[in-house]
């Protein structure tokens, strides 16, 4: 069970582009939905919490008009890069939290940009 | 400011023995601490979590331990395997205005050799 998925996998674009990318909880109802991004051998920065129904809460020197991030129902949301350029090229990977009450966090095994 | 630090170092051990991981933590009181296992290009994948009350936790050959007054946690792997090699990642809770999120440690890159 808690099995999220991301797609695409991997996905390279020209700049200037959007590209959007989906989360999905396929096994559970996810509230609450995450979203990171993670350079080369460093750790994970999340960027925007991301409730259902609800605008995104972003971290701070997050850019909401750039990462825009959609969760129109309890299983899906959405993750669009804005006018991508070559410094938006990283490892992006969501998760969803299984239940209000729950602290652990499923992820989806995440989506390679490459802006070109 | 807040900070959540592990071995930055690549931890090399023979296969069997026990691997032992730190996460360190400064500026915070978390409720819970949470360890991930990361391989290459995959997402992080939950191991287990200890609350603030809770000095210890074992999952099979996992075990953790939560010493608030330290502010350090330690993860632990007996009988090493080969299949252990990954990144461990140790994560505290903190709150936004959305709610409950994690915040990461920088991970420890575990290489169990045969």
């Amino acid at each position: 069970g808690a099995v999220v998925s991301q797609h695409p996998s991997r996905v390279i674009c020209k700049s200037g582009t959007s590209v959007k990318i989906e989360c999905r909880s396929l096994d559970f109802q996810a509230t609450t939905m995450f979203w990171y991004r993670q350079f080369p051998k460093k750790s994970l920065m999340l960027m925007a919490t991301s409730n259902e129904g609800s605008k995104a809460t972003y971290e701070q020197g997050v850019e909401k008009d750039k990462f825009l991030i959609n969760h129109a129902s309890l299983t899906l949301s959405t993750l669009t890069v804005t006018s991508a350029h070559p410094e938006d090229s990283s490892f992006y990977i969501c998760s969803a939290k299984p239940g209000q009450f729950l602290s652990e966090q499923y992820f989806g095994p995440g989506t390679r940009l490459t802006v070109t | 400011s807040q900070k959540i630090e592990q071995n930055s170092e690549a931890l090399n051990i023979q296969e069997g023995k026990t691997a032992t991981l730190t996460c360190n933590y400064t500026n915070y009181s978390p409720a819970y601490l949470q360890w991930y296992r990361q391989d290459p290009g995959r997402g992080p994948v939950f191991l287990l979590l200890i609350r603030e009350n809770e000095k210890e936790k074992r999952k099979e050959r996992l075990k953790v331990t939560f010493d608030t007054t330290l502010k350090q946690s330690l993860f632990h792997i007996t009988a090493s395997q080969p299949a252990d090699s990954a990144t461990y990642l140790c994560a505290l809770d903190r709150n936004n205005n959305a709610g409950n999120m994690l915040t990461f440690g920088g991970g420890t890159r575990l290489m169990v050799k045969p």
